[in-house]
């Protein structure tokens, strides 16, 4: 069974940095592409960045609204996805989904969300 | 940047009674490799979004039957053969053809 559980969510101050884990289970992680997705309260849904396997090359492709802010990475030998979040801002509140993609589609498998309030 | 459009943004429907979701994108979604990678999401009350259709009209495992979904290019549909209470939430088609990848704006479902 293909589990995502995230970790690291809590109220941080504007210009405060976070950083979200997301460990997988259930499939094959190092095969994987591993995507966030985010969700302001009582809105939509947001992409805010994936990563692609280590044997495709690794890379990271972000969102305008937090490129330059936002960095994920990955480390196969933990299963685990993270998202190191800096310069936060009140705008970045919002459930951050970790999303597997195991050969179906980039989106296959979701996490239960971790929240991440951001104010004063 | 494609932009995803959904309509009806809301709709009652009757239980087991149909519904229909379109989808437009502003782009064509056929990606260089031949795929449309355009799929259908399901987001119940307080759940987390789980995949339903994906590549237009693949259900993903676990997905009941009476989930369809049809189309080609910029225009795209899921249909609900009968609705069933289940069902009730938030629909979102996504598209993975291009990043940044992009969602609808979502569709409610709610019983009459």
């Amino acid at each position: 069974e293909v589990q995502l559980v995230e970790s690291g969510g809590g109220l941080v101050k504007p210009g405060g940095s976070l950083r979200l884990s997301c460990a997988a289970s259930g499939f094959t992680f190092s095969d994987a592409w591993m995507t966030w997705v985010r969700q302001a309260p009582g809105k939509g849904l947001e992409w805010v960045g994936r990563v692609i396997t280590k044997t495709g090359g690794g890379t990271a492709e972000y969102a305008a609204p937090v490129k330059g802010r936002f960095t994920i990475s990955r480390d196969d030998s933990k299963n685990t996805l993270y998202l190191q979040m800096n310069t936060l801002k009140t705008e970045d509140t919002a459930v951050y989904y970790c999303v597997a993609g195991v050969g179906f589609t980039p989106l296959d498998y979701w996490g239960q969300g971790a929240l991440v309030t951001v104010s004063s | 940047d494609i932009v995803m459009t959904q309509t009806p943004l809301s709709s009652p429907v009757t239980l087991g009674q149909p519904a229909s979701i379109s989808c437009r994108s502003s782009q064509s979604l056929v990606h260089s490799d031949g795929n449309t990678y355009l799929s259908w999401l399901q987001q119940r009350p307080g759940q987390p979004p789980r995949l339903l259709i994906y590549k237009i009209s693949n259900r993903f495992s676990g997905v009941p039957d009476r989930f369809s979904g049809s189309g080609a290019g910029t225009d795209f549909t899921l249909k609900i053969s009968r609705v069933e209470a289940e069902d009730v939430g938030v629909y979102y088609c996504t598209q993975a053809t291009q990043l940044p990848w992009t969602f609808g704006q979502g569709t409610k479902v709610e019983i009459k």
